[in-house]
């Protein structure tokens, strides 16, 4: 069972230069989120899904873009690394049932370093 | 103020011990809450949900006081597989359900 796949795992980018995170869920979820986990902060929601086509920023967006084009898919996009954006970023799925008892379920996470 | 406020530990115990974790969050609007626990490098995975009237699951208990804002947990006999980070999390109920995590209280259990 996949569930839910992030790529790359790791990976380390100098100042400037810019990447895409990529989840992927095959579960049929409606609800995408990507989070990212600082030292001291906790997750904290950089944007997030409610279906196709459609995005919503969340508590930290500065520096992030989303796409949801296929409902399986959520991208985040850095355009122009930052070392404030070297973080463990993860991404999340629920379908609305799920959501009834508050339930995401968890990619296993991309490290990023911004030299 | 943040959302989520935890003790960060490290809190070192040994087994067969009790500890507990305790939690407070600032929204008196927050509806639901959780306790997740985190291995270290990898995802959180939902260890229990938080009700008013408390509740157990094995040699776990988890307790909320609407009022003073604070939600527990407790572990019994705590286990060796029981080391991790235990998050607290609370969500607000709005359209996508988002949760808000605290920073995490690690737990370390001894031999």
């Amino acid at each position: 069972n996949a569930g839910v796949t992030q790529t790359p795992k790791f990976r380390v980018l100098k100042t400037g230069q810019s990447m895409t995170l990529l989840c992927a869920q095959d579960m049929n979820h409606e609800y995408m989120y990507w989070y990212r986990q600082d030292p001291g902060m906790g997750l904290r929601l950089i944007h997030y899904s409610v279906g196709e086509g459609t995005t919503a920023k969340g508590e930290v967006p500065d520096g992030y873009n989303v796409s949801r084009l296929k409902k399986q898919n959520f991208l985040l996009g850095l355009e122009s690394a930052a070392p404030s954006q070297t973080s463990v970023y993860f991404c999340a799925s629920s379908t609305l049932k799920a959501l009834a008892k508050n339930i995401q379920y968890f990619g296993a996470g991309t490290r990023l370093s911004v030299l | 103020r943040k959302e989520v406020e935890q003790d960060p530990g490290p809190f070192n115990v040994p087994e067969g011990a009790t500890v507990a974790f305790n939690c407070t969050y600032s929204n008196s609007a927050s509806q639901s809450f959780f306790w997740y626990r985190q291995d270290c490098r990898k995802e959180p995975k939902l260890l229990m949900s938080v009700y008013s009237s408390g509740n157990e699951d094995g040699r776990f208990t988890a307790q909320l006081n609407r009022a003073s804002q604070y939600i527990s947990l407790l572990i019994r006999d705590s286990k060796l597989s029981d080391s991790a980070t235990y998050l607290c999390v609370v969500t607000h109920q709005t359209g996508a359900n988002n949760l808000f995590f605290g920073t995490g209280t690690r737990l370390t259990v001894i031999p």
